[in-house]
């Protein structure tokens, strides 16, 4: 069964400082890992989708990266800013499990000014 | 396009009652989600459908959940009858089948208290 943690489970850091938050799954043999900002009391915003075949994708400050072989992915978010202060979540879609994302608890980033 | 829309987005009810939360995808996409998020325990999928057909529904808890898809712009969750350990916040999500991309748009959610 596949299993998705990320570390830390809440960062907090001063405005402008670049950042980097942990994704780590045990099963390697995925389709894609998705990155999600959750805002408090609010849906989940889809960020970056990396497929399998690909190491990175960059969106604006946002750069997502996947070592599929050691089952991890880094989202690094470049001279932060308050208004990134969330929740960021990762999941993947594993090969053996249909359609089905399982999510990691998350890392709750505070960006101070 | 709207994105997901989820009804009611806050649902305050007692134990015992029927609840029925309420999802319209994205149009043309064919694969919808139903998900619930806890502090104890995160965010669990419950069921999927594709083409209005449910998948797999493993994640449902127990009988007193059902999901259904009659056509494909819309899907109700219904708990019947509620208790107060469902109180949660259910997430509606929908997809594109194309390939093994499917990513997946959530909708705002639907807080529901079960007093």
């Amino acid at each position: 069964k596949q299993e998705v943690t990320q570390i830390p489970a809440a960062l907090s850091v001063p405005e402008g400082e670049n950042l980097v938050l942990n994704c780590s799954f045990t099963d390697s043999a995925i389709y894609n890992l998705q990155w999600f900002r959750q805002d408090p009391g609010k849906g989940l915003t889809s960020l970056l989708l990396i497929q399998s075949s690909q190491r990175e994708q960059t969106s604006g400050r946002l750069n997502a990266s996947l070592d599929k072989s050691s089952g991890r992915s880094t989202l690094y978010i470049a001279a932060s800013q308050p208004g990134d202060s969330a929740t960021y979540l990762c999941a993947v879609k594993t090969n053996n499990a249909g359609n089905m994302l399982t999510f990691g608890g998350g890392t709750r980033l505070m960006v101070k000014p | 396009d709207a994105g997901v829309i989820q009804s009611p987005r806050h649902e305050v009810t007692e134990m015992g009652q029927e609840v029925t939360l309420r999802c319209k995808p994205i149009s043309g996409h064919d694969y919808l989600f139903w998900y619930r998020q806890t502090m104890m325990r995160g965010l669990e999928l419950l069921i999927y459908f594709n083409n209005n057909v449910p998948i797999d529904d493993s994640g449902m808890p127990e009988d007193r959940f059902s999901a259904k898809m009659p056509n494909a712009s819309f899907s109700t969750l219904k708990i019947q009858p509620s208790e107060p350990r469902d109180s949660a916040v259910y997430f509606c999500a929908s997809s594109l089948g194309r390939g093994q991309v499917n990513e997946q748009f959530f909708g705002p959610g639907t807080r529901l208290t079960v007093l």
